[in-house]
């Protein structure tokens, strides 16, 4: 059983450019939430996709947007990155929207926006 | 408007001594709860949940209680072992229809077990 991927590890991008982040689902997985861990917080929920629909967002603008395909992976995108954006970005999957089915978390992307 | 709080930002414990976690909610409409741990470097890892009918629930040497009148809930880990040493996030969330998967998370306490 593969768990969830998530690339790339590290990245360091300026102040005003887009940024992609991956992941890939744990096998037997569909749904996929994205959270947002600042330094000395919890996570903070972003979105999540159910079956390749958005299907939930937490407070976080129009420039954070996502995707999810067929094979049930996803994509993170930020727009126009700002300074406040350097956190760890988390992905967790699960299987349907069921409470037998605890999110299981990636090691996260650790971005830094200078 | 912190709707997950873990006041403790740190405990310190013996090995083989109870650890005892923290956590308080404000949102009442959360009626399921979880534990998370999280090493450095690796994502969080699902330890124990409950949901808001029950206020117990074993697993091991976890077990946490869910005081629904306090809004409070609390992880004990028992005996501790050095291992556990790591950061236990509380998370919460609303476990009816498409709410699943949309935690709440508090800051974390990082607990350190010595030898």
């Amino acid at each position: 059983e593969t768990g969830v991927t998530q690339s790339p590890t590290h990245l360091i991008k300026t102040r005003g450019q887009q940024v992609t982040l991956r992941c890939s689902s744990q096998s037997g997985h569909n749904t996929v939430s994205w959270y947002q861990q600042a330094l000395g917080q919890g996570p903070q929920f972003i979105f999540q996709y159910y079956r390749e629909e958005e299907n939930g967002r937490g407070n976080f603008p129009p420039r954070f947007s996502g995707l999810q395909f067929p094979n049930y992976s996803s994509e993170l995108n930020v727009n126009a990155l700002e300074l406040d954006d350097s956190a760890l970005y988390l992905c967790a999957s699960s299987f349907d929207l069921s409470i037998s089915s605890p999110l299981h978390f990636g090691n996260g992307t650790r971005l830094t926006v200078t | 408007d912190q709707q997950v709080k873990q006041n403790s930002p740190s405990l310190s414990v013996q090995e083989g001594r109870i650890s005892i976690l923290n956590c308080d909610y404000t949102n009442s409409m959360f009626d399921y709860f979880l534990w998370y741990k999280k090493y450095p470097a690796e994502g969080p890892t699902f330890l124990i949940s409950i949901s808001s009918i029950k206020d117990k629930n074993e697993d091991g040497r976890f077990t946490v209680f869910l005081n629904k009148s306090a809004k409070h809930l609390s992880l004990h880990i028992v005996p501790s072992q050095p291992g556990d040493s790591a950061v236990y996030f509380c998370a919460a969330s609303q476990a009816g229809g498409t709410s699943y998967g949309k935690l709440t998370f508090g800051q974390g306490t990082i607990l350190t077990v010595h030898p």
